[in-house]
């Protein structure tokens, strides 16, 4: 069963350009999150997304970023007009669709894009 | 909105020491998970505790929850090289959400 999957795995843009990345979660999983990590940070969340559907964009800043999962393929996360400032990894995360209360959902990750803004 | 702090941020331990990270949440918790990150690695999960008071153990580590579910602990008994990594503690908060808020982790290296 493969895992989480990212690409790329390493991304390098000059200021202006946009950056595309995009993950496939887990076989059989519907829920998708995407986090962002400075170096020696924690994992911030951006977004939390289902099939079609955002969930929780509370994480995401207001301006140049937009993440989706459609019906077919991948989940995008996308920055438009990159900044130095973006510069970080991101990883994305799936989970399946059934929790019990009270209890969460692991959250299974997958190698990250270390994005690089020139 | 809900933060979840952890210390110590780094540990730097003789092979064979224990070591322990703490992690407290501002607001209760409907349940907490740990992860392990090696470097230049990304996430794994290791544990998730729901209920109050909870202790749970997995070989030499231990993670206990808080009473009043908004702190948590792991500790590592007899330190080895292979447990050098970061290790972040998550929290869900009440309230059906999805999200979880990590903290930002503490740093272990140990010196053979």
């Amino acid at each position: 069963n493969a895992g989480v999957m990212q690409n790329p795995r390493h991304l390098v843009r000059r200021r202006g350009q946009e950056a595309r990345l995009r993950c496939s979660p887990m076989k059989g999983h519907s829920h998708v999150y995407w986090y962002r990590q400075l170096p020696e940070e924690g994992l911030k969340f951006m977004v939390y997304l289902q099939k079609e559907n955002i969930i929780d964009e509370s994480g995401m800043p207001k301006e140049r970023f937009s993440a989706e999962f459609p019906k077919e393929g991948p989940s995008i996360l996308r920055i438009q007009q990159v900044v130095r400032g973006d510069s970080a990894a991101y990883f994305c995360a799936s989970s399946p669709s059934v929790r019990r209360s009270g209890s969460g959902n692991e959250q299974f990750f997958g190698p990250g894009t270390r994005l690089t803004v020139l | 909105g809900q933060q979840v702090m952890q210390i110590p941020q780094y540990q730097h331990v003789q092979e064979g020491e224990d070591f322990t990270t703490y992690c407290n949440s501002s607001t209760t918790l409907s349940n907490i998970q740990w992860y392990k990150q090696r470097p230049g690695g990304h996430p794994v999960f290791l544990i998730q505790l729901v209920k109050s008071g909870e202790v749970k153990k997995q070989k030499r580590l231990t993670f206990q929850f808080g009473e009043a579910k908004k702190n948590s602990s792991l500790h590592i008994t007899a330190t080895q090289t292979t447990d050098v990594g970061t290790y972040f503690c998550a929290g869900q908060g009440e309230g059906g959400s999805e999200k979880l808020v990590f903290g930002k982790g503490t740093k272990l290296t140990v010196n053979p």
